[in-house]
């Protein structure tokens, strides 16, 4: 079974510039996560869709990042503008259903903001 | 809101012994504690969970116990090896993660 594929793996941009970050999560999964984890802390949800519907977005900073999850199963998360407090590992998870069941991690993207 | 405090940030242990992670979390609603562990470069992987109406889950050398009364649950791993060290998340429900734990395992 193919995991949770992210990509790019690593991306470095100045700050005030655009970027995006692109997942797919296991074929099935209605449930789709994005977390921001900062070096040294634990995963930050930022936004929970189910099937392509958003269920929880009240940690997602609204004014520079959105996300989309096209037809219920690709999703892109974006950041415009981006700040230099941005930098840290975008994490994409997906799971069967939403609550109480298992997670399964991509590998995420290192995002650098210079 | 919901928060989880993790302890400790850091944990040595000697290579045999056991290692234990608690976590405390200050909502009700969850019914799922996950326990994740993240090697350098990856993400998180799920290594344990356990839910409300049990009070105990054990895999092998890992288990989990889960006090709903006292809002906390803890990580056990015994006869730790090597391939053991990691950085180790508690979960509520995959909403809220602690800050992590650093499990060095020690020859």
């Amino acid at each position: 079974e193919a995991g949770v594929a992210q990509s790019p793996r690593y991306k470095i941009i100045e700050k005030r510039q655009s970027v995006a970050f692109w997942c797919n999560p296991i074929s099935g999964h209605a449930t789709l996560y994005w977390y921001q984890q900062i070096l040294g802390q634990g995963p930050k949800l930022l936004i929970q869709f189910q099937n392509n519907g958003v269920v929880d977005d009240s940690q997602l900073p609204k004014d520079r990042f959105s996300a989309e999850r096209l037809k219920g199963v690709d999703s892109t998360l974006k950041i415009q503008p981006a700040k230099l407090e941005d930098s840290a590992v975008y994490l994409c998870a997906s799971s069967y259903g939403a609550r109480e069941t298992e997670a399964f991690f991509g590998q995420g993207t290192r995002l650098t903001v210079v | 809101g919901e928060n989880v405090e993790q302890h400790p940030s850091t944990l040595s242990v000697q290579e045999g012994d056991s290692a234990v992670i608690k976590c405390t979390y200050s909502d009700s609603a969850s019914n799922y504690f996950p326990w994740y562990k993240q090697e350098l470069g990856k993400g998180p992987q799920l290594i344990i969970d356990i839910r409300s109406n049990v009070g105990e889950k054990k895999d092998q050398r890992i288990a989990v116990t889960l006090n709903k009364t006292a809002k906390h649950f803890s990580l056990h791993i015994t006869e730790t090896q090597p391939e053991d060290s990691a950085v180790y998340f508690c979960s509520y429900d995959k909403i809220i993660f602690g800050k992590g734990t650093r499990l060095h395992i020690l020859p």
